[in-house]
């Protein structure tokens, strides 16, 4: 059954340090792999996408994703975070016949100053 | 381009009551979502529509949840009677795909939170 993982429920990080958010998938075939992030009160951002190609993908807002097959993983990254980072993330896996969008549970990001 | 609209923005309904929500997708775009968002958790798929016929309603309660896309555009889900797990945003979403696989880019409008007491 395709499904996404994000094991972290909650990342408390300061204003200034790296940031890395898991994400591991279960798919049966290639995926087609996303990035949303959600502000209070707002809907879903696309920040990033891979569909083929180079592993490492470039998003809006200095966001960065590398797909690891071998992993089965979809880690999110970023050198430097801002205040205004902080809100929820959620990967997501999509592709298929009827091209489903699956998210996982979502990583609520804190940032301290 | 203009976004996906929805509204209302905010519900608030006794158990047992109707309601409707109502999304207007990105012009040309032929797929129309609806997400259920609990609090906590990620969006759920509720239904999905290729123009105005039902691709995917597998998880839609459909002895109290309806929805349809009349004319391949605009959408209303409706929700009789309410329960207290109806409490939930829902999330429209819409996408350029017509069909088939390949990738596929959803956006997502500002959703509709209800709160059924």
């Amino acid at each position: 059954a395709q499904s996404v993982t994000q094991p972290d429920i909650h990342i408390t990080v300061s204003e200034g340090a790296s940031l890395e958010l898991r994400c591991n998938y279960s798919y049966g075939a290639t995926p087609y792999l996303f990035w949303y992030v959600q502000s209070p009160g707002q809907g879903l951002q696309l920040l990033l996408k891979y569909f083929s190609g180079d592993t490492l993908v470039q998003g809006i807002k200095g966001f960065e994703a590398e797909f690891k097959r071998s992993q089965s993983s979809f880690n999110l990254r970023k050198p430097s975070v801002h205040w205004s980072d902080a809100a929820e993330y959620f990967c997501a896996v999509g592709g298929g016949a009827t091209n489903k969008l699956i998210f996982g549970t979502g990583t609520l990001l804190a940032v301290q100053p | 381009e203009a976004g996906v609209a929805q509204s209302p923005r905010y519900k608030i309904i006794e158990k047992r009551q109707s309601v409707a929500f109502w999304c207007n997708p990105i012009s040309g775009h032929a797929t129309l979502y609806w997400y259920q968002q609990i609090l906590g958790q990620g969006p759920k798929l509720l239904i999905q529509f290729q123009n105005n016929g039902v691709v995917d309603d597998s998880q839609l309660p459909k002895d109290r949840f309806s929805a349809e896309r009349l004319k391949g555009v605009d959408s209303t889900l409706k929700i009789q009677p309410a329960k207290l797990e109806d409490s939930a945003v829902y999330l429209c979403a819409s996408s350029l795909m017509r069909g088939g696989t390949g990738a596929n880019v959803l956006t997502f409008g500002a959703g509709s939170r209800l709160t059924v007491l």
